[in-house]
């Protein structure tokens, strides 16, 4: 089983809402990402969580917060966003070590629109 | 920075047309380079995986190579059909980089019955 899954499909809030992203694998995967894709545009990396610890932010804006509560489970809080933080947010996750084959599994992605 | 660069923008060919998509890089010291597909609205599902060490890697229809020395990986489908239709995209891994993939724009493939 190669799936990972995101909840919302979609969600739509304002600027002054708090909501949250999740992810969830059961690959025994140990690396799971947050990748940011804009319409037309290739998704561009924001954070990696390697063992349950943040290894890679991407410089990403603070009303953007990971939380990685165990190896299946990643979440992406937000607070105070931006229209223009609007786009599909995708999560994915790999093997972690030498001697693996660390491709990334993707999923289905959030739609978030920020009005 | 590794920069990743995938052309033509966009393709149409006919189904039975065999597919030739081209991806080139800047930095040779890759770790691994990885092609994905991406249907409008999707998720990316990952096609095929090559390590920095291989020159090739096949799946079904699929065949993927990749020359570090000329900085290029080419995707090859065989015998085209309408359901390869989606956009086609490529990412590289630098050894400095681990977990941190950079993506071309990618090529958007129509193939016509």
């Amino acid at each position: 089983d190669t799936e990972v899954t995101q909840t919302p499909k979609h969600l739509v809030m304002g600027m002054t809402n708090k909501k949250s992203l999740k992810c969830e694998q059961h690959m025994g995967h140990r690396a799971m990402y947050w990748y940011k894709q804009k319409a037309k545009k290739p998704p561009e990396l924001m954070f990696v969580y390697s063992y349950e610890k943040l290894s890679i932010n991407e410089s990403v804006p603070s009303r953007f917060s990971p939380e990685c509560p165990n190896s299946s489970l990643l979440n992406l809080h937000l607070h105070a966003l931006q229209p223009e933080d609007s786009a599909l947010y995708l999560c994915a996750s790999s093997q972690v070590g030498a001697g693996v084959t660390d491709t990334q599994y993707f999923g289905p992605g959030t739609r978030l629109t920020v009005l | 920075k590794q920069e990743v660069t995938q052309i033509p923008a966009a393709l149409s060919v006919p189904e039975g047309e065999n597919l030739v998509l081209n991806c080139s890089f800047t930095d040779s010291a890759i770790y691994n380079l990885q092609w994905f597909r991406q249907d409008p609205g999707k998720g990316l599902t990952s096609l095929l995986l090559i390590q920095s060490s291989q020159r090739e890697q096949t799946s079904g229809r699929l065949n993927a190579s990749l020359d570090k020395s000329s900085g290029r990986s080419t995707l090859y489908i065989a015998a085209s059909q309408p359901g390869d239709s989606a956009t086609y995209l490529c990412a590289s891994m630098t050894t400095d980089s681990w977990g941190k993939l950079q993506f071309g724009a990618g090529t958007q493939v129509v193939v016509t019955p």
